[in-house]
């Protein structure tokens, strides 16, 4: 079945570095593949989502390819902010019905 | 941009009762989502709902839980009877195609 992994659950960095968050994935088709991030207390909300290889989508400075040839769909951004502190998710979705399968999510923790 | 409602936002209930989640799904949005979170683990799906009809539903959805949208009112859950293991999270979730939105989830302990 489908599966997505992310390797790291904890992530804390210093304001001003670099971010990468880790995703890979197994699919037996082609599969849109997301991230969402979720603030505490709050809903998950899309970051990110790309349906095609090597095509690099960007929203509020992250960006994420995806690499069909080794399944793979990492976050960066370059330069960490104190509110990117949260919980991001990567997710996979194929088929007709349209159910997400998620990893099982990173926190991310920035401090000045 | 577009919200999902999810009402109440906890709920403690004793185990064997009936409980209902709600959800109140983007208003074009033409497919519908329930995915469960126990504290510490991934979230992960339970079923979704396409026309009136459930499309798939996934081995979490026990014969205890159902859900139903009755003429464009709120989306339910319903966990009749209630058990241990249903104490997690559940976050409703509606899309038009595969962008999904989701509510800010309904905490339910079972007791």
């Amino acid at each position: 079945g489908d599966s997505v992994t992310q390797t790291e659950g904890l992530v804390t960095l210093t304001e001003g570095l670099p971010v990468m968050l880790n995703c890979t994935y197994q699919s037996t088709y082609s599969p849109f593949l997301f991230w969402y991030v979720q603030h505490l207390n709050e809903a998950p909300k899309l970051l990110l989502k790309s349906f095609t290889d090597n095509k690099r989508p960007e929203h509020q400075g992250f960006h994420a390819t995806l690499h069909k040839s080794s399944s793979s769909f990492h976050l960066q951004k370059s330069s960490a902010q104190l509110s990117d502190s949260a919980l991001y998710y990567c997710a996979l979705s194929e088929g007709s019905n349209y159910k997400l399968t998620f990893g099982k999510g990173t926190l991310l923790t920035v401090t000045p | 941009g577009p919200k999902v409602l999810q009402i109440p936002s906890h709920q403690i209930i004793d185990m064997g009762q009936m409980v209902t989640l709600n959800c109140d799904p983007v208003s074009n949005h033409l497919y519908f989502y329930w995915y469960k979170q126990i504290l510490g683990q991934q979230m992960e799906f339970l079923v979704n709902f396409y026309n009136g009809k459930v499309m798939e539903k996934s081995k979490l959805f026990k014969d205890q839980f159902s859900v139903e949208r009755p003429d464009g009112s709120y989306f339910t859950l319903k966990i009749q009877p209630t058990a241990l293991e249903d104490s997690a999270v559940y976050f409703c979730a509606s899309s038009l195609f595969y962008e999904q939105y989701f509510g800010p989830g309904t905490r339910l302990t079972v007791l």
